[in-house]
């Protein structure tokens, strides 16, 4: 089974600061989709961003973007700009797109303090 | 508006009890899938199902048992041979199946289960 390692438990940043949190993950697979997700305290998981592996061109989506580097096995999150409202726990994730049709396979998270 | 819905949201059980927890979707997806979540862990893959009547074992399988009758509905049943069953679950249906596509993963808003 693949795995995804995220190897900050906790991050800090403070408001308007640039912060980067890492991901790495392990695969014998060519084609597949990484995914990075928010929990807010209420636990509802919010779709941060994705990342087709055969793309080459890394994945943005407004303050948030990525850096892929499908030979390293690493998929980082840059947030730009981080606000209050950035605070959450962040979990990278790894999908297959081939006909295994297996789940996503989660890493143990990144708890993101942002400080005014 | 389309959706899953969990239910309860939280969930006491004496020790020795079993309790199932609901899951249904109105997005026509295929596939649904049963998470856990404790501290530290991430999301652990307990059960999923791509299709009617047929279901996996996810990596955390012992103690739980799964239903998938209908399309639209995916019970989970903590029996009382789950030694640790106080944690939150979480409910994630996927249009992609068989290898259709990754998709997207919708959440439902999670059930917490406690053990007394």
């Amino acid at each position: 089974a693949q795995t995804v390692t995220q190897s900050q438990p906790e991050m800090s940043v403070q408001e308007a600061e640039t912060v980067t949190l890492s991901c790495t993950y392990d695969t014998s697979e060519s084609d597949y989709y990484l995914f990075w997700y928010k929990q807010p305290p209420s636990r509802q998981m919010i779709l941060v961003i994705r990342q087709e592996a055969y793309k080459q061109q890394n994945a943005t989506e407004n303050r948030f973007s990525v850096n892929f580097q499908k030979a390293a096995k690493s998929f980082s999150l840059k947030i730009s700009d981080s606000q209050l409202g950035d605070a959450a726990m962040y979990f990278c994730a790894y999908r297959s797109a081939g006909n295994s049709g297996y789940a996503l396979n989660f890493g143990k998270g990144t708890s993101l303090l942002v400080t005014p | 508006d389309g959706g899953i819905t969990q239910s309860p949201k939280y969930l006491f059980r004496k020790e020795g009890q079993n309790v199932t927890l609901s899951c249904e979707q109105n997005l026509n997806h295929d596939a649904m899938y049963w998470y856990r979540q404790d501290p530290g862990q991430g999301l652990r893959l307990i059960y999923y199902s791509q299709i009617v009547n047929d279901f996996q074992k996810g990596d955390i399988a012992e103690g739980y048992s799964v239903s998938r009758e209908k399309k639209e509905s995916f019970p989970l049943t903590v029996t009382s041979a789950q030694k640790n069953p106080t944690a939150f679950y979480l409910c994630v249906s996927s249009i992609g199946a068989f290898g259709q596509g990754a998709g997207e993963l919708f959440f439902g808003e999670g059930s917490r289960l406690t053990v007394l």
